[in-house]
Parts: C-alpha cells; sequence; structure tokens
C-alpha cells in the first residue's frame, strides 16, 4: 500500500532563517505531488504541484520555491523565511488525473 | 461567490445523531467529488471518492451528489465523539489534476 511521509512535524524558526521541508512516498511510482498551506479559516492554499520529475507548477509567488529532486520526493524550500510564512504545510499525493489527493500528516510552521 | 461553499459551523450534536454536511457549488463542469476528515493538527483524511451523482455508502457514512441542484452531502450515522473533526468536501472537473476544496465544516459530538 502506499504511504506518505512528511517531517518535521513541528518547526519553529526566526524570520530570515532558511526552511527545507521534505515529503516521500512510498507504494507508488510517478505521483503527482502536491504543496499546500492551511490558514486556520482560511481553508487549502496550493502552493506547488508536480506531476513528473522537472515539472513543478507554482499556484502563488511567494516567498517560497519547490522541487523534485526524485520521482517520489518533493521539497519545500525558501531562502528567507517571512512572519507571513506561518503556517500549517501539508504534502500530498494522488494517481492519474481525477483521483484523489492522500495527504500527509503536515508540518506546523511557526516562524518567530 | 467561491466555486465551492461550505458552513463552517461548528456543528453540535448529540452521540448517536444523525449528521448531515453539505457543499454547494456553481461549477457545472465538477464530475469528481470527495470527502475528506481533518482532526486537528493532522492531515486531511479521504473519506469518501464519488463520481458523477448518486449515493455512495461506506459503514456509517454515505456521500450523495445532486449535481442538478450543485450541492453534496455526507451523511454519518449514529455519530460518536471520535468524529469530531473538520469535513472538507472536494470536487474536480474531468482531466483536472487539482481539486477544488471547501474550506470545511467543524464537527462537534457531544456525548
Amino acid at each position: 500500500s502506499q504511504t506518505i511521509h512528511q517531517w518535521p512535524a513541528t518547526l519553529v524558526q526566526p524570520v530570515g532563517s532558511p526552511l527545507s521541508l521534505e515529503c516521500t512516498v512510498e507504494g507508488t511510482s510517478n505521483p503527482n505531488l502536491y504543496w499546500y498551506r492551511q490558514a486556520a479559516g482560511r481553508g487549502l492554499q496550493l502552493l506547488f504541484y508536480s506531476v513528473g520529475i522537472g515539472q513543478i507548477s507554482s499556484e502563488v509567488p511567494q516567498n517560497l520555491s519547490a522541487s523534485r529532486p526524485q520521482d517520489r520526493q518533493f521539497i519545500l524550500s525558501s531562502k528567507k523565511l517571512l512572519l507571513s510564512d506561518s503556517g500549517f504545510y501539508l504534502c500530498a499525493w494522488s494517481g492519474t488525473a481525477n483521483s484523489p489527493l492522500h495527504f500527509g500528516n503536515g508540518t506546523r510552521l511557526t516562524v518567530t | 461567490q467561491k466555486e465551492v461553499e461550505q458552513d463552517p459551523g461548528p456543528l453540535s450534536v448529540p452521540e448517536g445523531a444523525i449528521v448531515s454536511l453539505n457543499c454547494t457549488y456553481s461549477n457545472s463542469a465538477f464530475q469528481y467529488f470527495m470527502w475528506y476528515r481533518q482532526y486537528s493538527r493532522k492531515g486531511p483524511e479521504l473519506l469518501m471518492y464519488t463520481y458523477s451523482s448518486g449515493n455512495k455508502e461506506d459503514g456509517r457514512f454515505t456521500a450523495q451528489v445532486d449535481k442538478s441542484s450543485k450541492y453534496i452531502s455526507l451523511f454519518i450515522r449514529d455519530s460518536q465523539p471520535s468524529d469530531s473533526a473538520t469535513y472538507l468536501c472536494a470536487m474536480s472537473e474531468g482531466g483536472s489534476y487539482i481539486p477544488t476544496f471547501g474550506r470545511g465544516t467543524s464537527l462537534i459530538v457531544h456525548p
């Protein structure tokens, strides 16, 4: 069966520091991969998605970037964190188009 | 007008009640419909996945889609305190990789 791993679970970082959140999927090949941010009362905001290695689409211009160095690995990065980057970050994967997304357990990021 | 509307709640019910959670949408091209359950500080978990109109049942959960009214529902029978969570609906057009999510409804089932 497929599993998704996301770490760390919580992170406290100072303003201006770099960020790297990692997500890996097991048990499937060539998954579609997603990064979402969830703010209280504001729903899920799609940040990036990737339908294959080297193919990353950005939905929201901001202080973040994403990379997919391997088929089942998706990384969310920032060179310099802002206070507004605080939030709950979720990685997800899906199979074919229209197949449902499956989420990891998220990373709660607090920028101080 | 948002593409997907969902009442944020909270919806508070006694244990054993039948719960009805709903979403309305405006995009008639949506064909695939999903319900997720999200516990506090956890990622959303897929509960139900349906295509087009009709009903789908899985244990205590029933998903219902009415495309003519652009309205979907999730029914929970014999609700339990462990059902207390936020429930998100999601839907997508044919051929799409990106579903549109509702903002979620907070459900509280009290003993």
